[in-house]
């Protein structure tokens, strides 16, 4: 199937400090997105990217399109405690068909 | 509005039960979704509806019934639903323009509807 490997799966960091997370796949998607989710509520959207190379930011987060469209990452720079949660990957195939990686759940130490 | 609206926020039932989760935008987007999430778990496609018409059925089980009465509208109707079935259900919509399937949208979710099958 069309998997998206996502690392690391956890990550524990002092406040301040820089985070950088990954998805990867053998497939290639036309649209690749991270989203944010807090217990018990929906995920919310941080970054839409839309084409291979695409670097873009929304404050202190940035992510990048990967140029063969088979990757993608999300830095978090200067973190802070509301920063915690589970970041996600997603990417679009096609038709509507959008898949999420595993997660990487953020811990930020004040 | 950006807002994706899913009620109830709770639902807990019985096996023989049957309930419906439902949810609601107003920003004009013509697609529509249902994914399930099990605990520290990704969320997993179920369905989508695009303009109003069933699309995408990752081979869910019939107890799952999905109705999309107009394009503002999702529902999920559950029927004999078995306790491994608990999980966040979360409904969400992308724009979809042109009205033929995008390959590049934004998805926005709703809060969820957490699901306890006793």
């Amino acid at each position: 199937g069309q998997q998206l490997n996502q690392s690391p799966q956890s990550m524990f960091i002092q406040e301040g400090e820089d985070v950088s997370m990954n998805c990867t796949s053998s497939s290639i998607f036309n649209t690749w997105l991270w989203y944010k989710q807090d217990p018990g509520e929906g995920p919310v959207l941080l970054i839409a990217l839309y084409k291979a190379g695409e670097l873009t930011s929304n404050g202190r987060l940035t992510a990048q399109f990967g140029i063969t469209r088979k990757d993608s990452f999300l830095n978090i720079s200067a973190s802070i405690p509301s920063d915690v949660g589970i970041y996600f990957c997603a990417g679009q195939l096609g038709n509507n068909d959008m898949r999420f990686g595993a997660g990487t759940r953020l811990t930020v130490k004040p | 509005d950006t807002e994706v609206t899913q009620t109830p926020k709770h639902l807990v039932m019985g096996m023989t039960n049957k309930k419906s989760l439902k949810c609601e935008q107003h920003m004009g987007h013509r697609a529509m979704y249902w994914y399930k999430q099990k605990a520290k778990k990704p969320p997993e496609l179920m369905f989508v509806y695009s303009y109003e018409k069933l699309s995408i059925n990752e081979s869910v089980p019939s107890r799952f019934s999905p109705e999309c009465p107009n394009s503002s509208l999702l529902n999920l109707h559950l029927h004999a639903l078995q306790p491994e079935d608990s999980a966040l259900y979360l409904c969400a919509s992308s724009q979809e323009e042109g009205g033929y399937r995008a390959t590049n949208e934004k998805l926005f979710f709703g809060s969820g509807t957490q699901l306890s099958v006793l």
